[in-house]
């Protein structure tokens, strides 16, 4: 199993520029999250999923959204990229909620910055 | 309102020295909490979990519910415990809460 990837491993955006951060499980796992890490701040939940077809938003949602069409995929956008969404960016997963859902696999993360 | 507070940014120890990594937490029901690590250039992964009373790599976690603490500990630091540290609190079927993070520095 190659567990949680994400893509790319870096990006440098302008401001306004959209993208999108991909992340893929291979391990049947209906609940995925994104999150941003950010110095001091730890990890803050921007959207997630707990199926396909199910999304809901987290802490620090705005400019960014998500869909789930596929259980095994759940891409992140961000619709105009601001300095302000310079961080590191992890997608997770786990079977599913309660005990099962703390054991979250991460993927190695996504560097973005934006200028 | 569920949080989660590590009220140290960064913790120095000298190896072989005792370890412990606060965390508080605040949660009406029973909470279920967790410390995840991520070492230097590497993924998040899951350490310990309350619910299980496992030690791994040398290190514990007792839940305190009177003092709402999930406190981790070792006897003895090691250097490759150097690592950011995260506690994390789940309420159920909603996402984790994790804490802003300790960074653990062993010096040698």
């Amino acid at each position: 199993n190659a567990g949680v990837t994400q893509t790319p491993k870096f990006q440098v955006l302008k401001t306004g520029q959209s993208m999108t951060l991909q992340c893929a499980q291979d391990m049947n796992h209906e609940y995925m999250s994104w999150y941003r890490q950010d110095p001091g701040m730890g990890l803050r939940l921007i959207h997630y999923s707990v199926g396909a077809g199910i999304t809901d938003q987290g802490e620090v949602p705005n400019g960014y959204n998500v869909s789930r069409s596929t259980t095994e995929d759940f891409p992140l956008r961000l619709l105009s990229a601001a300095p302000s969404q310079t961080s590191v960016y992890f997608c997770a997963s786990s079977y599913g909620g309660g005990e099962l859902l703390a054991e979250q696999y991460f993927g190695p993360g996504t560097r973005l910055t934006v200028t | 309102a569920q949080r989660v507070t590590q009220p140290e940014k960064l913790l120095s120890v000298f190896k072989g020295a005792p370890v412990e990594l606060k965390c508080n937490y605040s949660y009406s029901g029973s909470p279920e909490l967790f410390w995840y690590v991520q070492y230097s250039r590497q993924r998040l992964q899951l350490l310990l979990r309350h619910i299980s009373r496992e030690s791994i790599k040398g290190f514990t976690a007792d839940l305190n519910k009177g003092e709402t603490s999930f406190h981790l500990k070792k006897p003895f630091a090691q250097e490759e415990d150097s690592a950011m540290y995260y506690c994390a609190l789940s309420s159920g079927n909603t996402p984790l809460v994790f804490g802003k993070g300790t960074r653990l520095s062993v010096i040698a």
